[in-house]
């Protein structure tokens, strides 16, 4: 069975920090990864989307790796901003096409 | 293009009552699913279809009903309202298979209490 973790579960940083969350899972055999935000309150918006046989997608201060065989991906945030607060979710999908998702990382970007 | 729409945003129910969350998506998604969303547990899979009448459950399906009859409307069914069924739940969609167009899109949510 798939397990989705995420760790760490909160981070506090200040404006302007380079900051990765990361996600980890049990079974390499996905067909993508999606990181998505969420704001409190609010639905998911999908932030990037990494097929199996991609690394990375980037997107402006966004970038996100894969490392299928080690099960695990990383998202990187680039110069943090106060507007980045948010809870980041990473899922993947199976042959099924199910998406299972981690817990989530809970951020905060203080000035 | 709408995406997906859920209705209503918030609901109470006391235990025991029936009710149908409705979800719609107008972007011609095959793939459509409910998720419930509760503190500390994350997303889980509760129903999903891959076209229309097509279903089946998720990780979580007792007390919940679904069918799908149009491409375009994946109705999530309460049979008999629970406390343990307050939560916050989600449809999404997307098209089907391993395509770089499969994103996920999801709904703003509908916020239900159980009293």
């Amino acid at each position: 069975k798939q397990e989705v973790t995420q760790i760490p579960a909160a981070l506090s940083v200040p404006e302007g920090e380079n900051l990765v969350l990361n996600c980890s899972f049990t079974d390499s055999a996905i067909y993508n990864l999606q990181w998505f935000r969420q704001d409190p309150g609010k639905g998911l918006t999908s932030l990037l989307l990494i097929q199996s046989s991609q690394r990375e997608q980037t997107s402006g201060r966004l970038n996100a790796s894969l490392d299928k065989s080690s099960g695990r991906s990383t998202l990187y945030i680039a110069a943090s901003q106060p507007g980045d607060s948010a809870t980041y979710l990473c899922a993947v999908k199976g042959a099924t096409d199910k998406l299972i998702f981690g817990t989530g990382t809970r951020l905060q970007v203080f000035p | 293009n709408a995406g997906v729409t859920q209705t209503p945003k918030f609901q109470v129910l006391k235990t025991g009552q029936s009710m149908t969350l409705q979800c719609a998506q107008d972007m011609n998604h095959e793939y459509m699913s409910w998720y419930r969303q509760d503190p500390g547990m994350g997303l889980r899979l509760i129903h999903y279809s891959v076209g229309a009448g097509i279903t089946d459950q998720g990780e979580v399906p007792n007390g919940y009903n679904v069918s799908r009859s149009t491409t375009e409307d994946f109705p999530l069914r309460l049979l008999s309202a629970a406390p343990s069924q307050t939560s916050v739940y989600f449809c999404a969609s997307s098209y089907i298979g391993t395509s770089s167009v499969d994103t996920q899109y999801f709904g703003p949510g509908t916020r239900l209490t159980v009293l």
